[in-house]
């Protein structure tokens, strides 16, 4: 699977929009890129996917570049609620048998 | 509808003791697995099933053993504790591994300390 590259650490004020990045460089073209997130050492949530179509949910947007070397996660509205560490991760479809492989993530805190 | 549950929460065990983590779901869901996470990291994938009676290694199976004997369950054991394997478990599970939908439900997670 492909290796996925994050900044450790983000701020973000409450009401803006928090845009997270990743680096994907050696996506391979049968891989999509999942977004999760971990509120303080629940288990993680999935928040969106997509393959190469820019993606919106109840959640949030997920924009992939034309070459699918990078993403960004945008939560438009930030809250306070929104503070979580953010996993991007690239799997082929059916994340083979529910492997999916967890990076560091990105410690995203949403400050008043 | 539960999701999926793991027992127990919290445990405490001596180096050497062994114990299972149980993980049920119900949501009739094909594909189960099983990740750790240490203190400021992010999860390993320890083993993973696609089906009762198919388990699989993950990136770091030593000291684990796992069985699928049922749809819903997805027990991990540990053979012989050890202080290396003190941390937070998490069981998963998804209908198709993720692809489609696109996501895999977590348990709460059991913490696990050997001392």
């Amino acid at each position: 699977d492909a290796k996925t590259t994050q900044p450790t650490s983000m701020d973000c004020a409450e009401g803006r929009a928090a845009n997270l990045p990743c680096n994907h460089s050696t996506i391979s073209g049968n891989e999509y890129v999942y977004w999760y997130r971990q509120i303080h050492s629940q288990g993680p949530q999935y928040i969106i996917h997509g393959l190469k179509n820019n993606e919106t949910n109840e959640m949030a947007s997920l924009i992939i570049t034309e070459d699918r070397k990078s993403s960004t996660l945008i939560l438009p509205h930030a809250t306070l609620r929104d503070t979580a560490v953010y996993y991007c991760i690239v799997s082929p479809r059916g994340g083979r048998g529910g492997k999916l492989i967890f990076g560091q993530g990105t410690e995203l805190s949403v400050k008043p | 509808n539960a999701g999926v549950t793991q027992t127990p929460k919290f445990q405490v065990l001596k180096t050497g003791q062994s114990m299972t983590l149980q993980c049920a779901q119900d949501m009739n869901h094909e594909y189960m697995s099983w990740y750790r996470q240490d203190p400021g990291m992010g999860l390993r994938l320890i083993h993973y099933s696609v089906g009762a009676g198919i388990t699989d290694q993950g990136e770091v199976p030593n000291g684990y053993n796992v069985s699928r004997s049922t749809t819903e369950d997805f027990p991990l054991r540990l053979l012989s504790a050890a202080p290396s394997q003190t941390s937070v478990y998490f069981c998963a599970s998804s209908p198709d591994g993720g692809g489609r939908t696109g996501e895999l439900f977590f348990g709460e997670g059991s913490r696990l300390t050997v001392l």
